[in-house]
């Protein structure tokens, strides 16, 4: 199976400050024949199911805003929140499903310095 | 508009069994990938399960294989997982989940989610 490791496993920035969250597989999820990375991104708020942000390592769920960004290939990824809000306060997942055995990231929680 | 609502949580006896049922509003789950994921408490996500749209192939999570089965039936829009051989480490809130056509292996959409309580 791939293991998805993210780092830090919790951080805290300050309003309208960068958050960055770093997602690395033990194997790459890059599928050469279409040249996509399998990754998603994902954002939980206590007591909800998890909310797709993107997929294909950038593109952009609809309705999500444009603070959330994702970048990287093959094994090490990215996703980045431009400007920190309050509404941004959660739990976030990387997820693979370059293989048919789908593994997720163990979590980084965000917070409000 | 989509929605997932699961049913069939509770306590259950290490060594029981149960079955979570997901009634699906607004697609027709047959048209997609179908997934259960599942949440221990203050834990992260597990996928454990989907089914393909073919409805051929099915793939388990290493943690649940021999255990749990994934199932659907059509004419009701609803996918199932019927859980044997309970431990305490299924304790879990079960999320009934679809993944997008576009990017099989995304999900798109959530349940609420079921707990599960596996003690005696």
């Amino acid at each position: 199976d791939i293991v998805m490791t993210q780092s830090p496993d919790s951080l805290a920035v300050s309003l309208g400050e960068r958050a960055t969250i770093n997602c690395k597989s033990s194997q790459s999820v890059l599928y050469s024949s279409n040249n996509r990375n399998y990754l998603a991104w994902y954002q939980q708020k206590p007591g909800q199911p998890p909310k797709l942000l993107l997929y294909w390592a950038s593109t952009r769920e609809s309705g999500v805003p444009d603070r959330f960004s994702g970048s990287g290939s093959g094994t090490d990824f990215t996703l980045t929140i431009s400007s920190l809000q309050a509404d941004d306060v959660a739990v976030y997942y990387c997820q693979q499903y370059y293989t048919t055995l789908w593994t997720f990231g163990q979590g980084t929680k965000v917070e409000i310095k | 508009q989509v929605q997932l609502v699961e049913s069939g949580g509770g306590l259950v006896k290490p060594g029981g069994s149960l079955r979570l049922s997901c009634a699906a509003s607004g697609f027709t789950l047959s048209d997609y990938y179908m997934s259960w994921v599942r949440q221990a408490p203050g834990k992260g996500l597990e996928w454990i399960s989907y089914i393909r749209s073919s409805g051929d192939d099915i793939f388990y999570a290493d943690s649940v294989k021999g255990r749990f089965t994934i199932s659907r039936d059509s004419a009701k829009n609803s996918l199932y997982l019927q859980m044997n051989s309970l431990r305490g480490e299924d304790t879990a809130v079960y999320y009934c989940a679809r993944t997008m056509l576009r990017a099989p292996g995304t999900i798109d959409y959530w349940g609420q989610g079921t707990l599960v309580t596996v003690s005696s």
